[in-house]
């Protein structure tokens, strides 16, 4: 059964810094990674999308990684701003059956302070 | 148009009501979604819809019944639900061809359900 873990639930920064997020996951069969953001109250935003057979994604200020050998994803988000607060998780959906279940952590929830 | 809709976006229901909550995309997505979160929680899977048909039933109780009366509209039916079942529902929807953002999801604002 898949598993995804994202550590550490919980992360205070600077405004201005650059930070990554990680996302490790235990089966490698799988099909895409998926990274979201949600803030408070809200639906879930979708960032990036990495195919398995790519190895990073870049929108704007984010750039996401996949390496899934190692069951690994990190998103790079860049000149970090308060804006950016919010939940980020990760999900990752099977290469085999129903390609459409995504298996999410459970999130790390990101505060810029100014 | 990149938008999934869903209404209404607060919902007050008492144990014994009947309501529905109204998910619409116009992205050309055939596959459409229901998810259940609760609070800091990520989203459970609950239904799935493909080509309008019912895909995936994650044993959800038959209180909730889905229904998805078009390529573009997708319905959740509540009865007799349970104070425990109080949560942000979530719609999705992804294309289903293959592509560069095949099984890409993108989700609705959701709907706040309150049971008392």
């Amino acid at each position: 059964k898949q598993e995804v873990t994202q550590i550490p639930a919980a992360l205070s920064v600077p405004e201005g810094e650059n930070l990554v997020l990680n996302c490790s996951f235990t089966d490698s069969a799988i099909y895409n990674l998926q990274w979201f953001r949600q803030d408070p109250g809200k639906g879930l935003t979708s960032l990036l999308l990495i195919q398995s057979s790519q190895r990073e994604q870049t929108s704007g200020r984010l750039n996401a990684s996949l390496d899934k050998s190692s069951g690994r994803s990190t998103l790079y988000i860049a000149a970090s701003q308060p804006g950016d607060s919010a939940t980020y998780l990760c999900a990752v959906s099977p290469l085999t059956g129903a390609n459409s279940k995504l298996t999410f952590g459970k999130g790390i929830t990101l505060s810029v302070r100014p | 148009d990149t938008e999934v809709t869903q209404t209404p976006k607060h919902l007050v229901m008492g144990m014994t009501n009947k309501k529905s909550l109204k998910c619409e995309q116009h992205m050309g997505h055939r596959a459409m979604y229901w998810y259940k979160q609760k609070a800091k929680k990520p989203p459970e899977l609950m239904f799935v819809y493909s080509y309008e048909k019912l895909s995936i039933n994650e044993s959800v109780p038959s209180r909730f019944s889905p229904e998805c009366p078009n390529s573009s509209l997708l319905n959740l039916h509540l009865h007799a639900l349970q104070p425990e079942d109080s949560a942000l529902y979530l719609c999705a929807s992804s294309q289903v061809t293959a592509g560069v953002r095949y099984n890409e999801q993108f989700f609705g604002p959701g709907t706040r359900l309150t049971v008392l």
